[in-house]
């Protein structure tokens, strides 16, 4: 069975300073992994996925994150925060060997980003 | 392209009513998928749909809870006789031929129980 845990629930940094956001997954085959960003009240926006090619995903808005399998994560980075990217952030993995498209999703990570 | 539709944005019913929450997909896109997302948690699956077909409810409760995606019009989710523990933002995704082509999501209803 597929899960994902998110090791921080709340990330607060100063604008300009670099993000760090910890995903672990758990998965009995090769993964699609995924993160999701959802600014309030509003839907979910993709920010980038994973899908067995390149280890290191390059997303919009600055974002990536590195596929380690060794380490069974897919942290998400971003150099320097911007106020914007304020929101809560999902780690997702895709889900059921049946191919039925069930994305799990992680708790979330609230991004916190102070001037 | 309008991207995913949902409709209403928000919906207050009391304890007993009926919920219908209605999703349109994007144009050309053939598969819808439900999810619901409970207060402080990730969204959670529901259900996924082709036109006319469930293909998986595996996330759907028991009781009182329906799905379905016509071969014209909205998909549609049905709650009968809601209760405050239904209160959450219920969210449709769309994609042209199955999830590996990746999902667009709608902005989500959010559904209150009074």
């Amino acid at each position: 069975a597929q899960s994902v845990t998110q090791l921080d629930s709340h990330v607060s940094v100063s604008e300009g300073t670099p993000v760090l956001l910890r995903c672990n997954y758990s998965s009995s085959y090769s993964p699609s992994l995924f993160w999701y960003v959802q600014h309030p009240n509003k839907g979910l926006q993709l920010l980038l996925k994973y899908t067995s090619a390149a280890t290191l995903v390059k997303g919009i808005n600055g974002f990536e994150a590195e596929f380690k399998k060794s380490e069974t994560s897919f942290h998400l980075t971003k150099p320097s925060a911007h106020m914007s990217d304020a929101a809560e952030y999902f780690c997702v993995v895709s889900g059921g060997s049946s191919n039925t498209g069930k994305l799990i999703f992680g708790q979330g990570t609230t991004l916190q980003v102070k001037p | 392209n309008a991207g995913v539709m949902q409709n209403p944005r928000h919906l207050v019913r009391r304890r007993g009513q009926e919920a219908r929450l209605r999703c349109s997909p994007m144009k050309g896109h053939s598969h819808v998928y439900w999810y619901r997302q409970l207060p402080e948690e990730g969204l959670k699956f529901m259900v996924y749909l082709q036109k006319e077909n469930i293909i998986d409810e595996s996330g759907m409760p028991k009781e009182r809870f329906s799905a379905e995606f016509p071969k014209e019009g909205p998909s549609i989710l049905r709650i009968q006789q809601v209760v405050r523990g239904d209160s959450a933002a219920y969210f449709c995704a769309s994609s042209p031929e199955g999830w590996s082509y990746g999902y667009t999501f709608g902005s989500g209803t959010r559904l209150t129980v009074v």
